[in-house]
């Protein structure tokens, strides 16, 4: 069974550019929340989607959006990027509503310069 | 809101040897849950073990166990006969009841394991 799959791996972005950040789940997942981990805030949640709809937000300005397609795949996108938007940018899939265990991707590591 | 406090920012053991890692987190519910995980060089998050807060005992993976005290909100790790590969970040995490699956992270306590 594959895991959670996140592309690219690796980015290197301009101040002011517009980035986005995919994130397959593990088949059969419906659920996928995205992380921020900095050395300064740790890990931060950003927000979570389930069947195509946010369920939760965490507390990041309106330059961070997500969405979900009915594959359960997941886009990240942030908007007039900041030097301090450079981090590692983590997915986590779960299976469904309740307890379940959250299955992490390797991230994708943003640096803004 | 609900914060996980991780006390320890780094730790050291020997080989073979028996740690304990500390984590307190501060919440009004009553059910709730609660993780420990591991996130080694390589930057994946992986799920060490977890303990549901309305079951009495302690949880136990092989040489991972937790000291869950509900009433004192704290919930420790312990890893036993420590191995190199047991070296990496270690995160406790907090989920609520009507949370979905956010997760709330401690700051992390780095260990590191002596041959």
């Amino acid at each position: 069974k594959a895991g959670v799959t996140q592309t690219p791996r690796y980015l290197i972005k301009t101040r002011g550019q517009q980035v986005t950040l995919s994130c397959s789940p593990i088949s059969g997942h419906r659920s996928v929340s995205w992380y921020q981990q900095t050395p300064g805030q740790g890990l931060q949640f950003l927000f979570e989607y389930f069947s195509e709809t946010q369920r939760n937000k965490g507390n990041f300005p309106g330059r961070f959006s997500g969405r979900q397609f009915s594959n359960s795949r997941s886009e990240m996108n942030v908007s007039t990027l900041e030097l301090g938007d450079s981090a590692l940018y983590l997915c986590a899939s779960s299976a469904g509503v309740r307890l379940t265990e959250a299955f992490f991707g390797q991230g994708t590591r943003l640096t803004v310069v | 809101a609900q914060t996980v406090t991780q006390s320890q920012p780094e730790m050291s053991v020997q080989e073979a040897e028996t740690v304990t890692l500390s984590c307190t987190y501060d919440t009004s519910e009553s059910d709730y849950y609660l993780f420990w995980y591991k996130q080694p060089p390589s930057r994946q998050m992986i799920l060490v073990i977890r303990q549901e807060a309305y079951k009495q005992q302690n949880a136990t993976e092989n040489r991972f166990s937790v000291n869950f005290q509900k009433a004192a909100k704290s919930f420790s790790l312990k890893i036993s006969d420590s191995q190199l590969g047991d070296a990496a970040m270690y995160f406790c995490a907090y989920r609520g009841p009507n949370a979905g699956n956010m997760l709330t992270f401690g700051g992390g306590t780095r260990l590191m394991v002596k041959p």
